[in-house]
């Protein structure tokens, strides 16, 4: 049972477009949301988080949204550059627990 | 930032010996410490939560006599693979619970691949 969802395994973006990589969960618990980049062989480097007490939260060009009545979760970069190329791993928690569950990550490929 | 180092990075063993690998984190103290299981194309898969001084809590499915986790200090978690089989050749991540400034989250590893022949 997937509690954490990542839908597409890949997706392709042009240099200075914006980025969408999109969550999904199941699990109502769930209070605290993370995204992670990943290079092959390497372990993955955070990126951004957002409590479920905001829809929203901006880093640079990184942004998280959150709705919670739809249990979806997205990642915007803008504008994306070739660097951002990576594999990206949405995570959620629950309350009291620093155990997090994995998306099955998303490749993001952005083309120069 | 926060800092966390594995050892060894890739290593090749026969069935049936054991592997050590090391969790560092070198630059904060760690009183939780996470490993992780990662196979291609798939997740990453918890393996078990490791707290110092104490037993490690293993997840359901995972084997708690095969995977020895033993996180002796604030700052170092090993995971022994015991008797190692081919399916148990995976890349395997640690990671740990620390605060660089005002965010608290988990920093990861680089990861060890493992590949039993």
């Amino acid at each position: 049972d997937q509690q954490v969802k990542q839908n597409s395994p890949s997706l392709s973006v042009q240099e200075g477009r914006i980025s969408i990589l999109n969550c999904d969960y199941t699990n109502s618990m769930f209070d605290y949301f993370l995204w992670y980049k990943k290079y092959p062989a390497e372990g993955p480097t955070f990126l951004i988080s957002i409590s479920s007490i905001k829809d929203k939260n901006e880093d640079g060009r990184f942004t998280v949204f959150l709705n919670k009545s739809a249990k979806h979760l997205s990642l915007h970069i803008v504008p994306s550059q070739p660097g951002d190329s990576a594999v990206y791993f949405c995570a959620a928690g629950a309350p009291g627990t620093y155990k997090y569950i994995f998306g099955t990550g998303t490749r993001l490929k952005v083309l120069a | 930032g926060a800092v966390v180092s594995q050892h060894p990075s890739r290593v090749i063993c026969k069935s049936g010996t054991s592997v050590k690998i090391e969790c560092r984190s070198l630059d904060f103290q760690a009183t939780t410490m996470f490993w992780y299981r990662q196979f291609p194309k798939q997740s990453l898969m918890l393996m078990a939560t490791s707290n110092e001084g104490s037993k490690a809590t293993y997840e359901q499915g995972v084997e708690k006599d095969k995977f020895l986790i033993n996180h002796a200090s604030l700052t170092l978690s090993t995971l022994t693979v015991t008797s190692a089989h081919p399916e148990d050749s995976s890349f395997y991540i640690c990671s740990a619970r620390g605060r660089a400034g005002a965010q608290e989250t988990q920093y990861f590893g680089p990861g060890t691949r493992l590949l039993v022949l």
